[in-house]
């Protein structure tokens, strides 16, 4: 185990659907990351919150609405998506933002939500 | 190169084969270079980081060298074993984000 849970595993949504994922960490970091997952693609960061600010938005369309309420929790909040947003959802976590070059920290990562949107 | 490349894109060899795969990472903005184990429905599990030209690192069978002026990483697997199947990637660190590759799926049988 890495210590970043996430819920739920599996999601089927319609277009029309509102549904969010949610990612807990208990390594006590202080940076959260979501990343995306799409077939034959390699992982894609899509944001990114330090200290529970979101210091990175790698220009994601808005029917994806992050929210970081705490340090231990960071949500993803899914609004009429299309189908091609079916993927896996990753999220990670690490002690801290942009201080990864200064010592050997590394991204946990949780087991990924896989979204079928129909 | 701009993005981080990996190959082979699969592998399958027999158990007790030794093998490696490479990570390619544009050698410009670099910090550290980061390998991750992921099996299938399960977390992506950290390796190893390395910083340095010329580091070497070692978890059991697994080792990965690092060449930051050319670009390059090596992951080496001595005898491997069917529980080493699993998708190895490779990623590159600008002290920004983590700049991800497509990673190299193996395959051991016995």
């Amino acid at each position: 185990e890495t210590g970043v849970t996430q819920t739920p595993r599996h999601l089927v949504m319609g277009m029309t659907n509102k549904k969010s994922l949610k990612c807990e960490q208990h390594l006590g970091h202080n940076a959260m990351y979501w990343y995306k997952q799409s077939a034959k693609k390699p992982l894609e960061l899509m944001f990114v919150y330090s200290l529970e600010e979101r210091v990175e938005n790698n220009s994601v369309p808005s029917r994806f609405s992050p929210e970081c309420p705490n340090s231990s929790h960071l949500f993803l909040h899914l609004h009429t998506l299309q189908p091609e947003d079916s993927a896996l959802y990753l999220c990670a976590s690490s002690q801290d933002f942009a201080a990864l070059a200064e010592s050997t920290d590394t991204q946990y990562f949780g087991p990924g939500t896989r979204l079928t949107v129909l | 190169i701009l993005n981080v490349e990996q190959s082979p894109q699969s592998l399958h060899v027999q158990e007790g084969d030794s093998t490696n795969f490479t990570c390619s990472f544009p050698s410009s903005n670099f910090y550290a270079l980061h390998w991750y184990r992921w099996e299938t429905a399960k977390s992506p599990e950290a390796l190893f980081v390395m910083t340095l030209n010329g580091d070497e690192k070692k978890k059991g069978r697994i080792s990965a060298t690092l060449n930051t002026k050319e670009g390059y990483s090596y992951l080496y697997i001595k005898g491997s074993q069917p529980e080493d199947s699993a998708t190895y990637l490779c990623a590159s660190d600008s002290g920004y984000a983590l700049n991800f590759g497509k990673g190299t799926s193996l395959l051991v049988t016995p």
